[in-house]
């Protein structure tokens, strides 16, 4: 199986600031990755496929980046609606596997 | 807009059975590849299973195989997963999504139910 490895799994940040979420796979992926967004008690939600294409959607301030074992998800301009999990989530092959999730709090 | 509505969760004692089932509606269902993820209490996301669009095919998670089966309807609009010899471990909020765009059945997943909860205790 492919194990997906976030990093840092949680990070605090300020309103305004520019954020970088890291996701490495244990093999090569190509491009087969996706970025979720979760909110408390809500599903989630997908920001990003194909590593670097955005949901229709999703605002453009949401980007990511990479290909074979790392990626990244950058938020541009962090604003209080985007306090929340993201998640990661390899589909090169089965089983489909996700990152741990990296938590998004207010400095 | 995509709808989906899981229901069928509930409380069930270990080595129990549960069929949960999702309604899709706003598209065309049976065009689509669909999943099932869960989520433990306060834990990250676990895919369980995906099935195609006219169930010939189906994939699962090594920890339910054998013990779970996705299935679906496409005459109800329907996506449903049974799971028998319940665990401790298999509690968790159940979702169903679909999968990827249409032409594009690539197993990101585009579409969330909100979920319904299997909690497996004596």
């Amino acid at each position: 199986d492919i194990q997906m490895t976030q990093s840092p799994s949680t990070l605090s940040a300020s309103v305004g600031d520019r954020v970088t979420i890291t996701c490495r796979a244990s093999q090569s992926i190509s491009n087969w990755l996706a970025w979720y967004q979760q909110k408390p008690g809500k599903a989630p939600n997908l920001l990003i496929y194909k590593a670097s294409s955005l949901e229709s959607g999703v605002p453009s301030k949401f980007s990511g980046s990479g290909s074979g074992t790392e990626f990244t998800l950058t938020i541009s301009s962090l604003q209080p609606d985007d306090f929340a999990t993201y998640y990661c989530q390899q589909y090169n092959s089965y089983p489909v596997t996700f990152g741990g999730g990296t938590k998004v709090e207010i400095k | 807009e995509v709808q989906l509505v899981e229901s069928g969760g509930g409380l069930v004692q270990p080595g129990g059975s549960l069929r949960l089932s999702c309604a899709a509606s706003r598209f065309t269902f049976s065009s689509y590849w669909m999943t099932w993820v869960r989520q433990a209490p306060g834990k990250g996301l676990e895919w369980v299973a995906n099935i195609k669009q006219d169930g010939s095919e189906e994939y699962y998670v090594d920890s339910v195989k054998g013990r779970f089966t996705i299935s679906r309807d496409n005459a109800k609009n329907s996506l449903y997963l049974q799971m028998n010899s319940l665990r401790a471990e298999d509690t968790a909020l159940y979702y169903c999504a679909r999968v990827g765009h249409l032409y594009d059945v690539s197993s990101y997943f585009t579409n969330w139910g909100q979920g319904t909860l299997v909690t497996v205790s004596s």
